[in-house]
């Protein structure tokens, strides 16, 4: 198994630009989510997935979208990116539910110029 | 408020020293209580988790925490500390009512040779 792969490990945007940032897992989980790490804040959810076809917002939704067509992939998307969106991002998935054992992806790192 | 609160940013400790790291909840926080590691350049992986039952959380790598319910605690304890036990501890919580975890801001544990 894989486990939780993202790409890319880095990417560099200008102001404005768009961008999906990919997540998949290997392992048939279920809850699958995105948070992004910042210095001194820890880790924030901005979306979470309890399954195929069923997204809804964490605690900083704004300006990103998700979807989730598929059991194994779970993409973000920025629609327009601004510097405050420069943050390393982390998808996680978990076999049901958010209290069983979340496996991290190794994150992809954003900086937005 | 801040529904889970870690009180240090930085913890220095002399290799082979016992450590511990602070973690409180809010009464917005169920009893699913859980600390995560960050080693560098990595995502977050799990090292103990409380859903129920006995207080005493034993978890991996000789990591243990106890569930403080009148203390709103969640201290995660180490009797000997190694080199490789640099990392970043996250605690984390779920608030009651949703899917979801919230992170606290971390603590940087140095060991100091």
């Amino acid at each position: 198994n894989a486990g939780v792969t993202q790409t890319p490990k880095f990417q560099v945007l200008k102001t404005g630009q768009s961008m999906t940032l990919q997540c998949a897992q290997d392992m048939n989980h279920e809850y699958m989510s995105w948070y992004r790490q910042d210095p001194g804040m820890g880790l924030r959810l901005i979306h979470y997935s309890v399954g195929a076809g069923i997204t809804d917002q964490g605690e900083v939704p704004n300006g990103y979208n998700v979807s989730r067509s598929t059991t194994e992939d779970f993409p973000l998307r920025l629609l327009s990116a601004a510097p405050s969106q420069t943050s390393v991002y982390f998808c996680a998935s978990s076999y049901q539910r958010h209290t069983d054992t979340q496996y991290f992806g190794p994150g992809t790192r954003l900086t937005v110029l | 408020a801040q529904s889970v609160t870690q009180l240090d940013s930085q913890v220095p400790v002399f290799e082979e020293a016992p450590v511990e790291l602070r973690c409180n909840y809010s009464s917005s926080v169920s009893v699913y209580l859980f600390w995560y590691v960050q080693y560098p350049n990595q995502g977050l992986q799990l090292l103990l988790k409380y859903l129920s039952g006995s207080t005493l959380v034993k978890g991996i790598n000789g990591f243990e925490a106890e569930f403080n319910k009148s203390q709103t605690s969640f201290h995660l304890r180490k009797p000997s500390v190694h080199i490789s036990d640099t990392a970043e501890y996250f605690c984390a919580g779920e608030v009651f009512g949703n899917e979801k975890l919230t992170f606290g801001t971390g603590t940087r544990l140095t060991i100091i040779p």
